[in-house]
């Protein structure tokens, strides 16, 4: 079975530049999860979807940052104007969520973004 | 305020042996759930094991074991008979009730652990 699929696996750019990040969740999940890590701040939840909803994203740093899921196999992560300080290991994670919530998160395999 | 704590940075295991990995956790709920993940070095995030909180029995995944102690509020994970393999970074992680149907989890701030030949 697919796992959750992340593109791109690496990202460099310059500051300033729009960065689109991309995930396909698992087919039957209804949960997915972003994340990013860094060494200062470890694993940080940034937004989380429940049946395409956003339900929380109090994670996410600033206007800049942004997630959408269009519907229940895509979803994007997008930073305009991104900045060097934005240079993180972004996790795209996804489950499903019943209402026991002993489901795991299965998560990509990351796409490590680096600003210039 | 820090819901999940793991104190050791840093474990060394000689290969063979068995050792415990650190987790400890606050909640008010009585319903939670705690999660433990590997990260080796390639930086994948593997899921290992699940405890619920009204589970009655220790989960076991194979070499993995999840000692939970409910009143002391740890969740240690026990790898026996290490391997070279199991040199990464280890992951404690909770999911407890923030609002109606959230599933969130709370990661602790990961333990890595150096499997010695």
């Amino acid at each position: 079975d697919a796992g959750v699929i992340q593109s791109p696996r690496h990202e460099v750019t310059e500051m300033g530049q729009e960065v689109t990040l991309r995930c396909k969740p698992i087919s039957g999940h209804n949960s997915l999860f972003w994340y990013r890590q860094t060494m200062m701040r470890g694993l940080e939840l940034l937004i989380y979807f429940n049946n395409n909803v956003p339900i929380d994203d109090s994670g996410m740093p600033e206007d800049r940052f942004s997630a959408k899921m269009p519907n229940a196999s895509f979803s994007t992560l997008k930073i305009q104007p991104s900045e060097p300080r934005d240079s993180a290991v972004y996790f795209c994670a996804s489950s499903f969520g019943g209402p026991v919530g002993n489901q795991p998160q299965h998560f990509g395999d990351g796409t490590r973004l680096s600003i210039l | 305020a820090q819901k999940i704590t793991q104190t050791q940075p840093g474990m060394f295991v000689q290969e063979k042996e068995a050792v415990t990995l650190d987790c400890t956790y606050d909640t008010s709920d009585q319903s939670y759930g705690l999660f433990w993940y590997k990260q080796p070095s390639s930086g994948e995030m593997i899921f290992l094991i699940y405890q619920g909180s009204y589970d009655e029995q220790n989960a076991t995944e194979g070499r993995y074991s999840l000692n939970f102690q409910k009143a002391r509020k740890s969740a240690n994970l026990v790898i026996s008979a290490s391997q070279l393999g199991d040199s990464a970074m280890y992951f404690c992680a909770m999911r407890d009730r923030r609002r109606a149907g959230s599933y969130q989890l709370t990661f602790g701030k990961g333990t890595k652990l150096s499997v010695i030949p």
